[in-house]
């Protein structure tokens, strides 16, 4: 099977403009879930889509937004971006079941100027 | 307030001997504990896992253990080799409760020639 991708794998943007990421999970997966990756904080959850419905959400601002379509790709959106939201942008996809181990994307890492 | 904790955010080990990495935390709702592998560029790939029900899961060289009554849990490598060089995350959730994954800062091991 195909890995989780995740679309564009860099980028650099200036304050104030906003962004869209993309992941593709693996086939079969109808979970993805948002990371953030920075030096200081680590891997921080953003949110959690299921079955295009997002079921679990972290404690970042709204300016951090989501979606799920039927194929169970997903789209994370950073609008007004400030230069903290520099990072490493991390997409994981599982089946959806309880604990279960999730498997990473490649990351998009997202510079803002 | 971090919930999983790792508090060394290196460590360097010869190759050969083991690596020792730990993990605390915080939540006693936890109950599931997984250990994550990164490299630079690349997305954390899954390495081992433990249930609460258990104290100890072993795979190859990897060895997680895990001390409820201390909230402590840790992943030994033996013995190190230079492909272990990596960060390792630990990560955590709760059967029942959010389902989130909620990971610590990470621990860079470096493998010494």
């Amino acid at each position: 099977k195909a890995g989780v991708t995740q679309t564009p794998r860099y980028l650099i943007k200036t304050r104030g403009q906003q962004v869209t990421l993309s992941c593709s999970p693996i086939s079969g997966h109808r979970s993805v879930s948002w990371y953030q990756q920075t030096p200081g904080q680590g891997l921080q959850f953003l949110f959690e889509y299921f079955s295009e419905t997002q079921r679990n959400k972290g404690n970042f601002p709204g300016r951090f937004s989501g979606r799920q379509f039927s194929n169970s790709r997903s789209e994370m959106n950073v609008s007004t971006l400030e230069l903290g939201d520099s990072a490493l942008y991390l997409c994981a996809s599982s089946l959806g079941q309880d604990q279960e181990t999730q498997y990473f994307g490649p990351g998009t890492r997202l510079l803002v100027l | 307030d971090q919930q999983v904790k790792q508090n060394s955010p290196s460590l360097s080990v010869q190759e050969g001997r083991i690596s020792i990495l730990n993990c605390d935390y915080t939540n006693s709702m936890f109950d599931y504990f997984l250990w994550y592998k990164k490299y630079p560029a690349e997305g954390p790939t899954f390495l081992i896992s433990i249930s609460s029900i258990k104290d100890k899961n072993e795979d190859g060289r990897f060895t997680v253990f895990l001390n409820k009554s201390a909230k402590h849990l840790s992943l030994h490598i033996v013995p190190s080799q230079p492909g272990d060089s990596a960060v390792y995350f630990c990560a955590a959730s709760a059967m029942g409760r959010d389902d989130k994954i909620i990971f610590g800062k990470g621990t860079r091991l470096h493998i010494l020639p």
